[in-house]
């Protein structure tokens, strides 16, 4: 079993829909959750932070469900831009080890 | 400031051959990764360097990747002969020394990763 497990999708959606990704993780040690975006050919970028009280930015929300060990995150009102994969992310041990799942890619079509 | 910055972006090589990759972190980080992402993948650590010391390299295969930073700023990653499955994305990327907010109140910092360097093993 992978330590990061997420859809890979594609999820197509039309613009203005809302769309949510799961993630689960194995690892119930784990402190620490991100979600990264990543555009085709380009680097990961840092999207958010997943806080187990949940956070939102902008038309982007995540929750993390300790319990259940996965981790959510939730986009409003999409917009063409949005296109990316989004990389869900666990940190494992005191040295910052970023685990990423496979991503899950949104397609926003017109 | 200036982002991480990676040379060359795109290399091809025949299998056997040996390739070098560089990074030059963000000024002023210590921490500094090197990731593999094959394509439909999501990144995976292969060394990380804290100042010139190797923090974790357990990811590496150490019979043919081998990784330096010397003084504790640049870093160059080879590989020595490549295989057909080394194709892949080789990320950089660097962290501060800073605290950020995690859930348990731990030090967890952002990474930010260079373009990578695209390799293709023919």
């Amino acid at each position: 079993r992978k330590e990061v497990e997420q859809d890979p999708g594609p999820f197509n959606v039309p613009e203005g829909a809302t769309v949510a990704f799961n993630c689960t993780y194995s690892n119930s040690a784990s402190q620490s959750f991100f979600w990264y975006r990543q555009d085709c050919r380009k680097e990961p970028k840092l999207l958010m932070s997943v806080y187990s009280s949940g956070n939102e930015d902008g038309r982007f929300t995540a929750q993390l469900n300790r319990a259940s060990q996965y981790i959510s995150l939730l986009i409003r009102d999409s917009k063409l831009s949005d296109s990316a994969t989004y990389l869900c992310v666990v940190v494992r041990g005191a040295t910052n080890k970023l685990i990423f799942g496979t991503g899950t890619l949104l397609a926003v079509q017109p | 400031e200036a982002g991480v910055a990676q040379s060359p972006r795109y290399k091809i090589i025949e299998k056997r051959q040996s390739v070098a990759f560089w990074c030059n972190p963000i000024s002023g980080h210590a921490t500094l990764y090197w990731y593999q992402q094959i394509l439909g993948q999501g990144p995976k650590l292969l060394i990380q360097f804290q100042n010139n010391g190797v923090v974790d390299d357990s990811q590496l295969p150490k019979d043919r990747f081998s990784a330096e930073r010397l003084k504790g700023v640049d870093s160059t990653l080879k590989i020595q002969p490549a295989k057909l499955e080394d194709s892949a994305v080789y990320l950089c990327a660097s962290s501060p020394i800073r605290r950020s907010r995690g859930l348990a109140g731990g030090h967890t910092y952002e990474q930010y990763f260079g373009p990578g360097t695209r390799l293709t093993v023919t």
